[in-house]
């Protein structure tokens, strides 16, 4: 079942914050997040595994919360290059499924 | 560049053809994936392969197929093609087995026209 992700679209301006959430109706075992910009192929963000594990890739950071079966993705201070359609990917609690559901994206435009 | 390398860039085809697409993983890759990417639909897993076997399988049509080789490269066959299969195809692989820990690297893609 695919994640639902909020919000669809958001307008920043340079370093401003943003949270991008991404629910699942079903027990989750981990979830990715990708970025793509347009004209481009997706690239990896991170990956969290339950546990309710944070991640952190620069000014980029993730939580889970596996009893909600919720990420959300932290972008703080954006930059320009932070722009671009952001999707999270679960995968069905187990870890064996070997693949990737990905919601429909959040774009994201970060302004000067 | 994430090492993944997809031919053709673009294909433009009529109804009822077949097509094959074709994906080179990173090296020392074995795993490869499938993905249909369409503006109403999104980001949709297809299909994996592990070192040549099959793995999982997502939203593919029966019309669809695909296999990996020995080299490990994969391709992709859709055939009876519809005005529907137009879309961004785009290849990831990784290391291992499973998605939870190992990362997916996508190739550019291969954008299928069908007119």
């Amino acid at each position: 079942q695919q994640p639902v992700q909020s919000p669809q679209a958001v307008i920043l301006r340079e370093g401003e914050d943003a949270v991008i959430n991404c629910s699942s109706s079903k027990a989750l075992y981990s979830v990715h997040w990708y970025r793509q910009k347009h004209g481009e192929a997706p690239v990896f963000l991170m990956i969290l595994l339950k546990g309710g594990e944070q991640k952190g890739h620069e000014k980029i950071s993730a939580s889970f919360n596996e009893k909600k079966q919720q990420s959300s993705l932290y972008l703080t201070a954006s930059q320009l290059s932070y722009s671009g359609t952001y999707f999270c990917g679960t995968e069905g609690s187990g870890g064996s499924n070997y693949k990737l559901t990905f919601g429909k994206g959040t774009l994201l435009t970060v302004n000067p | 560049d994430s090492g993944v390398t997809q031919t053709p860039k673009h294909l433009i085809t009529a109804t009822g053809q077949r097509v094959t697409l074709r994906c080179s993983p990173r090296s020392g890759d074995l795993s490869v994936y499938w993905y249909q990417q369409s503006l109403d639909q999104g980001l949709q897993f297809l299909i994996q392969y592990y070192n040549g076997e099959e793995r999982a399988k997502g939203n593919i049509l029966e019309r669809f197929s695909a296999q990996q080789f020995p080299d490990l490269h994969s391709e992709l066959n859709l055939s009876s093609l519809e005005l529907g299969d137009s879309a961004l195809y785009f290849c990831a692989s990784s290391v291992g087995t499973s998605g939870n820990t190992n990362e997916q690297f996508f190739g550019p893609g291969t954008r299928l026209t069908v007119l």
